[in-house]
């Protein structure tokens, strides 16, 4: 299986601040790599889509790149809206895998 | 407006079995393929069962491999997860997810709301 290293678990930033979360494959996984926002009481919501492509709808503050094995997620202005939990997931091969989650908090 | 929308989780005693149904609407159900993936209590999320459009390719964690079945009725545009032996680490919200495609792999871009099963004497 395709293990899915997320980092950091948490993390506490400030309104406008820049966020970044890494996600590191056990394996070369290209570009098949997705990320979700879930927030609480809440079901996971696709932000990104093969590692770099934003989804419909989503605000342009979400950006996703990497490929191979390391990834990064990117909030370039943290918004208090953006309060979540947030995984990465491979679909290179299965089975699917996630990574364990970043909980975002202001 | 896609919808998704799952039932059939509750308490329910180690080693009984349980039916989780998802009804899906507002695109061509059997166009895509569809996924369950389960959330524990204050934990992440793992993918249980996949099944493509046409039922042709299933798949499992190894998880529940041998003890759940997954099946779609795409005349009914529904989606189910049989559970057996069910055991109390099968205790989480179980979500239904749309695929992107037809296939086994892509991404989840809709998801229903879950439905929680609880597995405890």
């Amino acid at each position: 299986d395709i293990q899915m290293t997320q980092s950091p678990s948490s993390l506490s930033a400030s309104v406008g601040d820049r966020v970044t979360i890494t996600c590191q494959a056990s394996q070369d996984i290209t570009n098949c790599l997705n990320w979700y926002q879930q927030k609480p009481g809440k079901a996971p919501k696709l932000l990104i889509y093969d590692a770099s492509n934003l989804e419909t709808g989503v605000p342009s503050r979400f950006s996703g790149s990497g490929s191979g094995t390391d990834f990064t997620f990117t909030i370039s202005s943290l918004q208090p809206e953006d309060i979540a939990t947030y995984y990465c997931q491979q679909y290179d091969n299965l089975p699917l895998t996630f990574g364990g989650g970043t909980k975002v908090e202001i | 407006e896609v919808q998704l929308v799952e039932s059939g989780g509750g308490l329910v005693q180690p080693g009984r079995s349980l039916r989780l149904s998802c009804a899906a609407s507002g695109f061509t159900f059997d166009d895509y393929a569809m996924h369950w993936v389960r959330q524990g209590p204050g934990k992440g999320l793992e993918w249980v069962s996949g099944i493509s459009w046409n039922s042709g390719n299933i798949n499992y964690a190894d998880s529940v491999k041998g003890r759940f079945t997954i099946s779609r009725d795409n005349a009914k545009n529904s989606l189910y997860l049989q559970m057996n032996s069910l055991r109390a680490e099968d205790t989480a919200l179980y979500y239904c997810a749309k695929l992107d495609s037809s296939g086994s792999l892509g991404y989840f871009d809709y998801w229903g709301q879950g439905t929680l099963v609880t597995v405890s004497s």
